[in-house]
């Protein structure tokens, strides 16, 4: 079975500092794809970056990276120069090949403090 | 593009009532999909269509759920003889096939009473 696991349920971090939120993932397919979505209070969920698990290279986005480690099924999310306007609900996200069917884990809600 | 949108946005209603929402994708979209979102979870995958064609359904959506999408543009999630239990937000979503990425919208937020 498909399961994403994200440990940290709250974390804060000042303004303009970077702050690193972790997921762990469980898939029995070579062929998947993974996300980091985030939900602003009272907003849509939006997508913020997405990695393809045959590349190698990690994926970046202006201020978020992630760093993909897939022998240790590991995709953290990277928020350098921390914005006021990223406080949200962040989930991961983890997509088989062979499904349409995203599977999130139970988000981690960040606050950027000013 | 004007973006995923669902209606409505609230809904309250009592136990044993049916409801319907209604979801329209993204235009040129022909995939489009439904979630489920309890407080302090991630959303939880219910089914998607391609075009027209209902391809996969969760165990989740037992038979009292019954989604539909049939000219293959707008869907409509039908919910009847509501429980407390299905209080929740219903999300939906649409993207392109063979780009992978899903664009959700705001969600029905359903309050069973």
């Amino acid at each position: 079975a498909q399961t994403v696991t994200q440990s940290q349920p709250e974390m804060s971090v000042q303004e303009a500092e970077t702050v690193t939120l972790s997921c762990t993932y469980d898939t029995s397919e070579s062929n998947y794809y993974l996300f980091w979505y985030k939900q602003p209070p009272s907003r849509q969920m939006i997508l913020v970056i997405r990695q393809e698990a045959y590349k190698q290279q990690n994926a970046t986005e202006n201020r978020f990276s992630v760093n993909f480690q897939k022998a240790a099924k590991s995709f953290s999310l990277k928020i350098s120069d921390s914005q006021l306007g990223d406080t949200a609900m962040y989930f991961c996200a983890s997509r088989q090949g062979g499904s349409e069917k995203l599977v999130f884990g139970k988000g981690t809600k960040l606050t950027v403090n000013p | 593009d004007t973006g995923v949108s669902q209606d409505p946005r609230h809904k309250i209603t009592k136990r044993g009532q049916n409801v319907t929402f209604r979801c329209d994708p993204i235009s040129e979209h022909n995939r489009l999909y439904w979630y489920r979102q309890t407080l302090g979870q991630g959303p939880e995958f219910l089914t998607y269509f391609q075009n027209e064609a209902q391809l996969e359904k969760s165990r989740l959506l037992s038979d009292r759920f019954s989604a539909e999408r049939p000219k293959g543009s707008f869907s409509t999630l039908e919910i009847q003889r509501t429980e407390q239990g299905d209080s929740a937000m219903y999300l939906c979503a649409s993207s392109l096939e063979g780009t992978g990425t899903q664009y959700f919208g705001p969600g029905t937020r359903l309050t069973v009473l």
